[in-house]
């Protein structure tokens, strides 16, 4: 069971926007502003896309934004394009001696 | 450009041991800290574990799962760092990916392309 709980699946049409949610406790997301987002696509590594909970690094769409609002982190993504089809995870720092954690990922699929 | 390489990866019986590697390139090595992520078949990222800079004295931590059977290391000198593990399990087969991330930052902006472990007999 990971520690951060995020939907299995989500799903949406090209244009539209979606917002995946990140739900955590006082010990991860709701006590620091470490929020980071990866995709990662079929067979690939994961790519940061967002950190410090609503961050772009450099050559990231903005149509990527996140966001955080007590223990529950998001990330939305306007204009879906087919080529956002991925998987989705959220991490956090952790007070605990882990100092990490993941969520268990989101399915995102273009219809 | 700012690269991480690992390899070591293979097939191992239960029980044996096997030593991955993650080349680093493009960066100040020494600066940052090292991470090791996995990921099983069909499953998510699983945080393995993390080894700290010099100036925060090479400090360690690992998940529950690997604890008193994976070590992580560095040589800085190689600009590389290491993931020892022993007394493996059917269920540590995974993809192991390690990756960086920088002094003062919470997030892990370089990761290679993963290394895949298979433990099975």
């Amino acid at each position: 069971q990971s520690a951060l709980t995020q939907p299995a699946s989500v799903s949406g049409s090209p244009g539209q926007s979606i917002t995946i949610s990140c739900t955590g406790t006082s010990s991860d997301v709701g006590g620091y502003n470490y929020v980071s987002w990866y995709q990662q696509h079929p067979g690939k590594a994961p790519k940061l896309m967002i950190y410090d909970v609503s961050n772009r690094p450099s050559g990231v769409s903005n149509r990527f934004s996140g966001s955080k609002s007590g223990n529950t982190a998001s990330l939305t993504i306007s204009g879906l394009q087919a080529e956002d089809e991925a998987d989705y995870y959220c991490s956090s720092y952790t007070s605990s001696s882990t100092d990490v954690v993941f969520g268990g990922g989101t399915k995102l699929t273009v219809l | 450009e700012v690269q991480l390489v690992e390899s070591g990866g293979g097939l191992v019986q239960p029980g044996g041991s096997l030593k991955l590697s993650c080349a680093a390139s493009g960066f100040t090595f020494s600066g940052s800290a090292m991470h090791w992520v996995r990921q099983a078949s069909g499953k998510g990222l699983e945080w393995v574990g993390r080894i700290r800079s010099k100036a925060n004295s090479y400090a360690t931590a690992y998940a529950a799962s690997v604890k008193g059977r994976f070590t992580i290391s560095r040589d800085d000198s190689k600009n590389t760092a290491y993931l020892q593990m022993n007394s493996l399990k059917t269920e540590d087969t995974a993809v192991y990916y390690c990756t960086r991330r920088r002094m003062v930052t919470y997030y892990m902006d370089v990761w290679g392309k993963g290394t895949t472990v298979t433990v099975s007999s």
